[in-house]
């Protein structure tokens, strides 16, 4: 089976950074996707990682270490508009199947 | 025009009514998903289909069925809803290749009297 574990809730202030961690078990991990989701909304697809390493896009990176089956998402220069859940998604097997976490609520305070 | 589009996006049904949620996209994908979400539980995949041949259970597919008429349509039937079923469905698709990415509808909110 898999499994997925991130923090439930974070709070941080504007223009500060936040780290937002995740850990995986899954049988065939392929790779380790984020998503925002604001209330009442879609989820939003933000980075995807599949090797080692960090991917920065703009304020957001993302960084995977598949010996620690482990992932964080990184925020800087957090922004009121940055409050929001935020998921990771472990691809499992080559089909591209997702399975998610429960999801942290960042709240972003002035 | 939403790429991934979802009919109803509110329904309010009784217990032990049939109920279709649909889902049409234009991104010319194959891969298509039906999600459920919980407050505090995040996505639950329920099924999901590489092609109109192919369609797999996911976690929670107890109490759901699906099909997919063409590539562009994929539609999730309760045939008896039940009040534990009132959540929010996503219907999502993916193209080929390793991008990671998932592109989601906006959003069924289902509620079972």
């Amino acid at each position: 089976g898999q499994s997925l574990e991130q923090p439930s809730e974070v709070t941080a202030v504007e223009g500060a950074i936040v780290q937002i961690n995740c850990t995986y078990q899954t049988s065939g991990f392929y790779g380790l996707s984020w998503y925002q989701q604001h209330d009442g909304g879609a989820p939003t697809f933000l980075s995807y990682n599949a090797l080692d390493g960090l991917e920065e896009t703009g304020r957001f990176s993302s960084f995977l270490s598949r010996s620690d089956s482990y992932g964080y998402l990184l925020l800087q220069e957090l922004q009121m508009k940055d409050s929001a859940s935020y998921f990771c998604a472990v691809r499992d097997g080559d089909f591209n199947k997702f399975y998610f976490g429960s999801g942290t609520k960042l709240n972003v305070k002035p | 025009d939403a790429d991934v589009t979802q009919t109803p996006r509110n329904r309010i049904t009784k217990t032990g009514k049939r109920i279709m949620l649909e889902c049409s996209q234009t991104k010319g994908h194959d891969r298509m998903y039906w999600y459920r979400q919980d407050p505090g539980l995040g996505l639950r995949l329920i099924y999901y289909s590489f092609d109109v041949k192919d369609i797999n259970k996911g976690e929670i597919s107890d109490g759901y069925s699906v099909s997919r008429q063409a590539q562009a349509k994929f539609s999730l039937s309760l045939e008896s809803a039940i009040p534990n079923q009132t959540a929010l469905y996503f219907c999502a698709t993916s193209g080929y290749g390793t991008t990671g990415e998932l592109f989601f509808g906006e959003g069924s909110r289902l509620t079972v009297l």
